[in-house]
């Protein structure tokens, strides 16, 4: 089993600031998706990054994949109120499915 | 109207009950899967089929057992529920295994 590993598990930051999660593993992947997931409802897809070392900027969040396709990052520059949600990244290496991170769960007090 | 519906979206039990939940989708995808969340552990997958005649065993299958009853149908049943059981349960679905489209989950607790 390819393990995702993602920190901080929790994050709880003012208005404006600007913070960074993270994505791990040991193993390589083809592809890497980074989901949020509200309360009461199920995850719903970001981003989807393929090459290594790949950047993606989706509004004020900025997703990048590295160089060997074995982490990925998401940056959000002055986060809002609205980003509070579990972010999970998911990776799909030589199986059919995708595998989990653990997700961090994002707070951001107005 | 939701693409991805399940049902129900709540339910409470008790050991040893069997219970179904299902799984319905009005966007003609052909795979489909059926995850597990609990706090800290993320999404577990359970099971998946990539179409009616093609069901595949998860990372955690012990315990549960799926139907595949149409293409826009996938129904998860717990024989004999336990209570390490209680999670919240989502149905998913994809086209061509890029972006999985999720349903609004089921809490399931098992006293």
């Amino acid at each position: 089993t390819q393990l995702l590993e993602q920190s901080p598990q929790f994050l709880s930051i003012q208005e404006g600031e600007n913070l960074t999660v993270y994505c791990n593993s040991s193993s390589v992947f083809s592809s890497l998706q980074w989901y949020r997931q509200e309360p009461g409802e199920g995850p719903v897809l970001l981003v989807t990054v393929v090459t290594g070392g790949e950047v993606k900027k989706l509004k004020r969040l900025t997703f990048q994949f590295g160089d060997a396709r074995k982490d990925s990052s998401l940056h959000i520059t002055a986060a809002q109120p609205g980003d509070t949600g579990l972010y999970l990244c998911a990776a799909r290496g030589s199986a059919r499915q995708l595998t989990f991170g653990s997700g961090t769960q994002l707070t951001v007090l107005p | 109207d939701a693409d991805v519906t399940q049902t129900p979206r709540n339910r409470i039990t008790k050991t040893g009950k069997r219970i179904m939940l299902e799984c319905s989708q009005t966007k003609g995808h052909d795979r489909m899967y059926w995850y597990r969340q609990d706090p800290g552990l993320g999404l577990r997958l359970i099971y998946y089929s990539f179409d009616v005649k093609d069901i595949n065993k998860g990372e955690i299958s012990d315990g549960y057992s799926v139907s595949r009853q149409a293409q826009a149908k996938f129904s998860l049943s717990l024989e004999s529920a336990i209570p390490n059981q209680t999670a919240l349960y989502f149905c998913a679905t994809s086209a061509s295994g890029r972006e999985q489209f999720f349903g609004p989950g089921t809490r399931l607790t098992v006293l």
